[in-house]
């Protein structure tokens, strides 16, 4: 079965600075989608930025990147200029590529983020 | 999120009484999901439905049933409510194809007293 680990509960940054928050999976399968939702105190589920595993080039969206290493099974994102409309919950996601009654998000357990002015 | 709503958005409950959360779309998605979300667990997957009338179990399935008559409407129940499913309730939709992960609706807090 695939797991998900965010080994960081909570994390800080200061406006304006850059941090990164680590996402490990555990997996077999080598046809998958790799995802960061951000939920802020308003509860809703926003994806942020998505990854196919098949593509070696590491997914960008403005301010938010990530590190795809697929042999260490390690996706982080990359917050850069971090903004205090950044402050929220950060969840991993992984999904089967395979389509079909398999497709389910598995996801990590969150991370914290708090940015301090 | 614009397509999917949730009914209710806050519950407070009893212990012991039956429980029916409604999940209600207008994208004519295929797959209808039910987690759950709590501190330090994340979001975990309770039932899914892949069709009308088509249901299977998630990880953290006991003590819920769901039903799906309809594309629109998938329904969670909750048999008899227990303190520990006080919890955030998500409904998420996604397409056959859909590599753009899930849309998620906007929960429901239910607390069980």
């Amino acid at each position: 079965a695939q797991t998900v680990t965010q080994s960081q509960p909570e994390m800080s940054v200061q406006e304006a600075e850059t941090v990164t928050l680590s996402c490990t999976y555990d997996t077999s399968e080598s046809d998958y989608y790799l995802f960061w939702y951000k939920q802020p105190p308003s509860r809703q589920m926003i994806l942020v930025i998505r990854q196919e595993a098949y593509k070696q080039q590491n997914a960008t969206e403005n301010r938010f990147s990530v590190n795809f290493q697929k042999a260490a099974k390690s996706f982080s994102l990359k917050i850069s200029d971090s903004q205090l409309g950044d402050a929220a919950m950060y969840f991993c996601a992984y999904r089967t590529g395979y389509g079909g009654a398999t497709n389910k998000l598995i996801f990590g357990t969150g991370t914290l983020l708090a940015v301090q002015p | 999120d614009a397509g999917i709503t949730q009914s209710p958005r806050h519950k407070v409950t009893e212990t012991g009484t039956p429980v029916t959360l409604r999940c209600h779309q207008t994208e004519n998605h295929r797959y209808m999901y039910w987690y759950r979300q709590d501190p330090g667990h994340g979001l975990r997957l309770i039932h899914y439905s892949y069709g009308v009338k088509d249901t299977d179990k998630g990880e953290v399935s006991d003590g819920y049933s769901v039903s799906r008559s309809k594309t629109e409407d998938f329904l969670l129940t909750l048999e008899s409510a227990t303190s520990s499913q006080t919890s955030v309730y998500f409904c998420a939709i996604g397409g056959l194809f859909d590599t753009y992960g899930y849309t998620f609706g906007s929960g429901t807090r239910l607390t069980v007293v």
